[in-house]
């Protein structure tokens, strides 16, 4: 059964910790995503991955930083956490370029920044 | 800007009843493509259905349909027969072709069946 890890489904941290939230894809998947949730907003994409590697921006970026070393694994960094950045939190990973494929989305991690 | 707006926060329906759930999109793309997902309160988001925007029938897959009218950039999710496991927000999302397989979201549609 293909897969979507996220390490953590709960996590508390102080403001100005730096923060890892780490998701694993086993479905050799090309392109890796993170997004927040938070309420009425729906899912805003932050920072996706189209090889190891490599990264683009997403729609909010700002406060975080990805890691991608292997191709299976998809870091999202928060530099210094602040209490704005209490949510949500999605990894999804898709095949690749060609077709069309829905995302496979992990159990997503709910942060909360005191 | 690519953007997918749904306009219900949130409804309620009978059990048993059928429910559409109702998704605007805009796109200048020639190719692209709408999905919904489910998600319930547990978090994990769930595939339902996908419409491809050159497909000529309406999608199905079990009690879910997707009522796509093109001209009107509108891709609603209709579901059938509902049932009490069909409560859960409901998320409208876009992908296009031309652009890394970037997805957009809508901000969500909470269903709440009632027995």
């Amino acid at each position: 059964d293909v897969k979507v890890t996220q390490s953590s489904r709960y996590l508390v941290k102080r403001t100005g910790e730096k923060v890892f939230l780490e998701c694993v894809q086993d479905m050799d998947h090309e392109n890796m995503f993170w997004y927040r949730q938070d309420p009425g907003l729906g899912l805003r994409l932050i920072y996706f991955s189209y090889d190891v590697k490599m990264k683009e921006k997403g729609d909010i970026p700002e406060g975080y930083s990805v890691s991608r070393e292997k191709k299976e694994r998809f870091s999202l960094i928060l530099e210094s956490a602040s209490t704005n950045q209490t949510s949500m939190y999605l990894c999804a990973s898709t095949p690749g370029a060609s077709g069309v494929e829905s995302q496979f989305f992990g159990p997503g991690t709910r942060l909360t920044v005191l | 800007a690519q953007k997918i707006t749904q306009t219900q926060p949130g409804m309620f329906v009978q059990e048993k009843e059928a429910v559409t759930l109702d998704c605007t999109y805009d796109t200048s793309d020639p190719s692209y493509g709408l999905f919904w997902y489910k998600q319930p309160s547990s978090g994990e988001m769930i595939f339902l259905i996908y419409q491809g925007s050159y497909d000529q029938q309406n999608a199905t897959e079990g009690r879910y349909s997707l009522n796509f009218q093109k001209a009107r950039k509108s891709a609603n999710l209709v579901i059938s027969a509902s049932q009490l496991g069909d409560s859960a927000m409901y998320f409208c999302a876009m992908w296009r072709e031309y652009n890394f397989n970037k997805f957009y979201f809508g901000s969500g549609t909470k269903l709440n069946v009632k027995p």
